[in-house]
């Protein structure tokens, strides 16, 4: 059964720090893999997705790598601001069966000081 | 381009009783996904349609929950009767691509707390 793990469960940083948010899966056979963004109370943001063929994607100040032979990704966030303050979650598709079920972590919570 | 919708947003009852949440994907998504966000948790799946067929329910408590996507549009989920622990934040998510391969979109969710 695959289960998902977040590392570290929660973060707080001053404004302008780099940072890195870690996620590692039981089985490393992953598919692809999603980061998402939640903020209180709202739904989830999808923030970078690493499909089957990619190592890593980035978007801005986010930069997310995936290393499909240990089952890790890490999420990278540059020069941090207050406004990263939420949760972060990584989301992974395994292989096998025809559903392919996408797996959450339980998030890391970050807070960025300013 | 119009994202996931939701309704209600909110929504508090008694135990025992019924509660029913609605889903409209984005347009041309063929894959919805109904997921429960216990506080402190990740998302766990309950059901996954693939136009109007399911594909996974696996985790679904068909005792209580039933969800259908008539026309392979929108969605409901319906809970009956609810159960304390059923207190949690009910997400809807679609994507283009078939059996998870794509990427997924949530909408704002509906927090259903149960007295």
């Amino acid at each position: 059964k695959q289960e998902v793990t977040q590392i570290p469960a929660a973060l707080s940083v001053p404004e302008g720090e780099n940072l890195v948010l870690n996620c590692s899966f039981t089985d490393s056979a992953i598919y692809n893999l999603q980061w998402f963004r939640q903020d209180p109370g709202k739904g989830l943001t999808s923030l970078l997705l690493i499909q089957s063929s990619q190592r890593e994607q980035t978007s801005g100040r986010l930069n997310a790598s995936l290393d499909k032979s240990s089952g890790r990704s890490t999420l990278y966030i540059a020069a941090s601001q207050p406004g990263d303050s939420a949760t972060y979650l990584c989301a992974g598709v395994s292989y096998g069966g025809a559903t392919n079920k996408l797996i959450f972590g339980t998030g890391t919570l970050l807070a960025v000081q300013p | 381009e119009a994202g996931v919708a939701q309704s209600p947003r909110y929504k508090i009852i008694e135990k025992r009783q019924s509660v029913a949440f609605w889903c409209n994907p984005i347009s041309g998504h063929a894959t919805l996904y109904w997921y429960q966000q216990i506080l402190g948790q990740g998302p766990k799946l309950l059901i996954q349609f693939q136009n109007n067929g399911v594909v996974d329910d696996s985790q679904l408590p068909k005792d209580r929950f039933s969800a259908e996507r008539l026309k392979g549009v929108d969605s409901t989920l319906k809970i009956q009767p609810a159960k304390l622990e059923d207190s949690a934040v009910y997400l809807c998510a679609s994507s283009l691509g078939d059996r998870g391969h794509g990427e997924l979109f949530f909408g704002e969710g509906s927090r259903l707390t149960v007295l």
